[in-house]
């Protein structure tokens, strides 16, 4: 089984500010990598697939990258509504999700 | 739009069998190669990959922690597909989401909590 593993598991940030999420696979996934977002009482939504390109209606303040092990989303400037959980997922070996990253207002 | 909507018991006693119930609206199960999918999620935890069905090869594919206990069939005059998880126990307590899946996960149902407890 793939493991991905999210750091930092919490993220303080004001709006306005940039966040960076990572994300690390235990062994190659290629650009078979997927972020989502979660808000409280809500199913996950699909922002990033393949790694770097952004779902239908994502804003462009959304952007990942990397690949192999090592991949990254970017907010370049936190909206309000943007504090919620981040998780990402691989579909290179079955499917399997990181245990996630709050992003929290500070 | 294609939305999923999960239905079933909210609580299901320790031993004994959890069954759901997924409905598809705004498309069709028997369309596509789409992956119709099981996840779940442990109170305050990450997400959980159950299982799904893939209409096209008729195949089904389960998650190995928990595949001696799982199983997902699809009726498509109804167009829903269904989960079954034999013998829970307190562990499986959890949110369950049924989604679509077209290479990743672009569709997802609400969520009912589902409680193992006597």
């Amino acid at each position: 089984e793939i493991v991905l593993t999210q750091s930092p598991a919490t993220l303080s940030l004001s709006p306005g500010e940039r966040a960076t999420l990572s994300c690390r696979a235990s062994q190659s996934v290629r650009s078979f990598l997927a972020w989502y977002q979660q808000k409280p009482g809500q199913a996950p939504r699909l922002l990033i697939y393949d790694a770097s390109n952004r779902a239908p209606g994502i804003p462009a303040r959304f952007s990942g990258s990397g690949s192999g092990t090592d991949f990254t989303l970017t907010i370049s400037s936190l909206e309000p509504e943007d504090f919620a959980v981040y998780f990402c997922q691989q579909r290179g070996s079955w499917h399997t999700f990181g245990q996630g990253t709050k992003l929290e207002i500070k | 739009q294609v939305q999923l909507q999960e239905s079933g018991p909210g609580l299901v006693k320790p031993s004994q069998t959890l069954s759901l119930t997924c409905t598809v609206s705004g498309g069709f199960l028997n369309s596509g190669a789409y992956y119709w999918t099981w996840i779940r999620q442990h109170p305050g935890k990450g997400l959980e990959w159950i299982g799904y069905y893939i209409y096209s090869s008729g195949s089904t594919y389960y998650n190995p922690s928990l595949k001696s206990r799982v199983s997902i069939s699809i009726d498509t005059s109804n167009n829903q597909f269904f989960l079954k998880l034999s013998s829970v126990t307190a562990a499986d307590t959890a949110v369950y989401f049924c989604a679509r899946v077209d290479l990743y996960y672009d569709h997802w149902g609400q969520g009912p909590l589902v409680t193992a407890s006597s």
